[in-house]
């Protein structure tokens, strides 16, 4: 069964800092790996997905790396801000496109 | 514009009652999904769907039902066998395509047991 582990749950950064934020998974068997936010009581929206074949993807202040044979993922958030206050969550595709998710890194941008 | 609603954005429900939430999309997407959140934790699966009068189980099912009788509807029923439902719910939609898509994601259903 793939599981989907997220470091640390939750962190604080002062404004300006980058952020690091870490998933790994269990079965390197996916087809790709998606990094979302989450605002406290809203949906999902998709930040970044990477197919298996890839190594990174960048969007804006947002990179993202892959190491599939290894089960590893990092969120990268350039300069931090107030706004990128949320949770971000972690989920690998596999099997008949179904998503396993992470339980999120809670992130707090201080001003 | 396209997208996903989910509707209502709160419910409540008494013990012993079966309840039905709403998903509607205008995407043209063929697959659909319901997830279930609880504090501090992923979203589970609940069902899924990849075509119309067609669904499958996810990891937990027990207590749920679904059906999809049109390509842009998804309703889930909440039935009085599931014993702790109280739970932020999430109705995703993709194009199965390849494996190449993303979810797209509603606003959530907030369901409360009082």
């Amino acid at each position: 069964k793939q599981e989907v582990t997220q470091i640390p749950a939750a962190l604080s950064v002062p404004e300006g800092e980058n952020l690091v934020l870490n998933c790994s998974f269990t079965d390197s068997a996916i087809y790709n790996l998606q990094w979302f936010r989450q605002d406290p009581g809203k949906g999902l929206t998709s930040l970044l997905l990477i197919q298996s074949s890839q190594r990174e993807q960048t969007s804006g202040r947002l990179n993202a790396s892959l190491d599939k044979s290894s089960g590893r993922s990092t969120l990268y958030i350039a300069a931090s801000q107030p706004g990128d206050s949320a949770t971000y969550l972690c989920a690998v595709t596999y099997g008949n496109n179904r998503l396993a998710f992470g339980k999120g890194n809670q992130v707090v941008v201080i001003p | 514009d396209g997208g996903i609603t989910q509707s209502p954005k709160y419910l409540f429900r008494k013990e012993g009652q079966n309840v039905t939430l709403s998903c509607e999309q205008n995407l043209n997407h063929d697959a659909m999904y319901w997830y279930r959140q609880d504090p501090g934790q992923g979203l589970r699966l609940i069902y899924y769907s990849q075509i119309v009068n067609d669904f499958q189980k996810g990891d937990i099912a027990e207590g749920y039902s679904v059906s999809r009788e049109k390509k842009e509807s998804f309703p889930l029923t909440v039935t009085s066998a599931q014993k702790n439902p109280t739970a932020f719910y999430l109705c995703a939609s993709s194009t199965p395509s390849g494996r190449a898509d993303t979810q797209y994601f509603g606003p959530g259903t907030r369901l409360t047991v009082l």
